[in-house]
């Protein structure tokens, strides 16, 4: 059975930084690419950021770049978003969730993390 | 990258069909043909009901079907059930390794 469990989220100042991360069990982790997506309260679904299975490719959404930085480790079938200078508006759930292997198509998800971001 | 535009809301009886679209660029939406459609019931994680455009995952009925003409994409559900009521979002890729998702659409079964 697939598992994808995050951890890393709570309330955080802005300016300061957090880290995300996403343990995977139930599937070959380097065989896929994984993601990150987040949803604000009462919001809609916004990507985040995309890792294909051996780091070579990387994709962050402008809201995000030059700030959150994905990567993965293999060997410990773990997903993570280190996440810097942190505003009110990153404050929302934040999912990982696997590639079903071609592009924009996640096919499990975990349960997410929630990130609040306020002083 | 903006995010592609989806009606706010739809509403069907059960047992009719409901369309919802899913309108981008060429940079997005028109320019590949990898647009997934997504369902999500309050306080759920999202689940994948379309990849590919029109492909349905294992599982999924195949009352729910995906389509795309220009830059615009369409999920159709026929034969609408009680359990359909959820809302709904459109993905595509847009190049460079990223993705875009729409705003979603929330529908109702009346």
């Amino acid at each position: 059975e697939v598992q994808l469990v995050e951890s890393g989220g709570g309330l955080v100042q802005p300016g300061r930084s957090l880290r995300l991360s996403c343990a995977a069990s139930g599937f070959t982790f380097d065989d896929y690419a994984m993601h990150w997506v987040r949803q604000a309260p009462g919001k809609g679904l916004e990507w985040v950021s995309g890792i294909s299975w051996n780091s070579g490719s990387i994709g962050y959404a402008d809201s995000v770049k030059g700030r959150f930085t994905i990567s993965r480790d293999n060997a410990k079938n773990s997903l993570y978003l280190q996440m810097n200078s942190l505003r009110a508006e990153d404050t929302a759930l934040y999912y990982c969730a696997k590639g079903a292997g071609v592009p924009a198509a996640m096919n499990y998800w975990g349960q997410g993390t929630l990130v609040t971001v306020s002083s | 990258q903006s995010a592609l535009t989806q009606p706010r809301s739809v509403s069907g009886s059960p047992g009719q069909s409901v369309t919802i679209s899913c309108t981008g660029t060429s940079s997005d939406v028109g320019g590949y043909n990898y647009v997934s459609w997504y369902q999500q019931h309050p306080g759920k994680a999202p689940k994948l009901m379309i990849y590919d455009v029109s492909k349905r995952p294992s599982g999924v009925p195949d009352r729910f079907s995906g389509s795309k003409s220009g830059n615009t994409a369409s999920l159709t559900i026929s034969g609408l059930q009680a359990e359909d009521e959820a809302d709904y979002y459109c993905c595509s890729y847009a190049g460079s390794y990223t993705e875009v998702f729409g705003g979603g659409t929330k529908l109702t079964v009346l």
